[in-house]
């Protein structure tokens, strides 16, 4: 199975700031990589597809980059709304998860 | 617009199953995989499976073979999930999620199933 590690397990920042949140894949991926966000009590939303493309109605403040291993999570301006926990997730072989990063305000 | 609607919480004792609905509407519901996720409090998601309701054809997880079982109902427009001998380890969110072999782009509500004698 390919493992998937996001860093920082927990973020704090301030509003307006710049953030990066990061995954890394136990072998090369692709670029088969998704990212989604999840507020507390519901259900993740899909946010960047395919590693770089925005799902349709997701702010351009979201971005995604990566290849090989290395996957980044990109906010360009953090606003209080964006306060929720974000998955990446692998397609290339199966399906797994990272086990997400908490992204909250300073 | 796409949603899934999916029923209630269960509570339900160790040793026994549970059967959850997923029911789907907005989109034509044999065109599109249903995946299956599990999220324990706390923890991460987990990919159960998913069904092609257009022909029935399934995929699981290997942690899940024996443990889940994916139906749909094209009837209905209704995709099932059975969780079978449960444990504690069985306590949990699930979700359904429309999708395709790369992502999931519309999710349940999810359903909380508690395993307790």
């Amino acid at each position: 199975d390919i493992q998937m590690t996001q860093s920082p397990s927990l973020l704090s920042a301030s509003v307006g700031d710049r953030v990066t949140l990061s995954c890394k894949a136990s072998q090369n991926i692709y670029k088969y990589l998704n990212w989604y966000q999840q507020k507390l009590g519901e259900a993740p939303k899909l946010l960047i597809y395919y590693t770089n493309s925005l799902q349709t109605g997701i702010p351009s403040r979201f971005s995604g980059s990566g290849s090989g291993t290395d996957y980044t999570l990109t906010i360009s301006s953090l606003q209080p709304e964006d306060v929720a926990t974000y998955f990446c997730q692998q397609y290339n072989s199966w399906l797994t998860f990272g086990s997400g990063t908490k992204l909250e305000i300073k | 617009q796409v949603q899934l609607q999916q029923s209630g919480a269960e509570l339900v004792k160790p040793g026994s199953s549970v059967k959850i609905s997923c029911k789907a509407s907005g989109y034509t519901f044999t065109s599109y995989d249903m995946h299956w996720i599990k999220q324990q409090p706390g923890n991460g998601l987990e990919w159960i499976g998913w069904i092609y309701p257009g022909n029935g054809n399934t995929k699981y997880n290997q942690k899940f073979n024996g443990k889940a079982t994916l139906t749909a109902d094209k009837s209905s427009s209704t995709a099932y999930m059975q969780l079978s001998s449960l444990t504690s380890e069985d306590s949990a969110v699930y979700f359904c999620a429309r999708g395709t072999t790369a992502y999931f782009d519309y999710w349940g509500q999810g359903v909380m199933v508690t395993v307790s004698s």
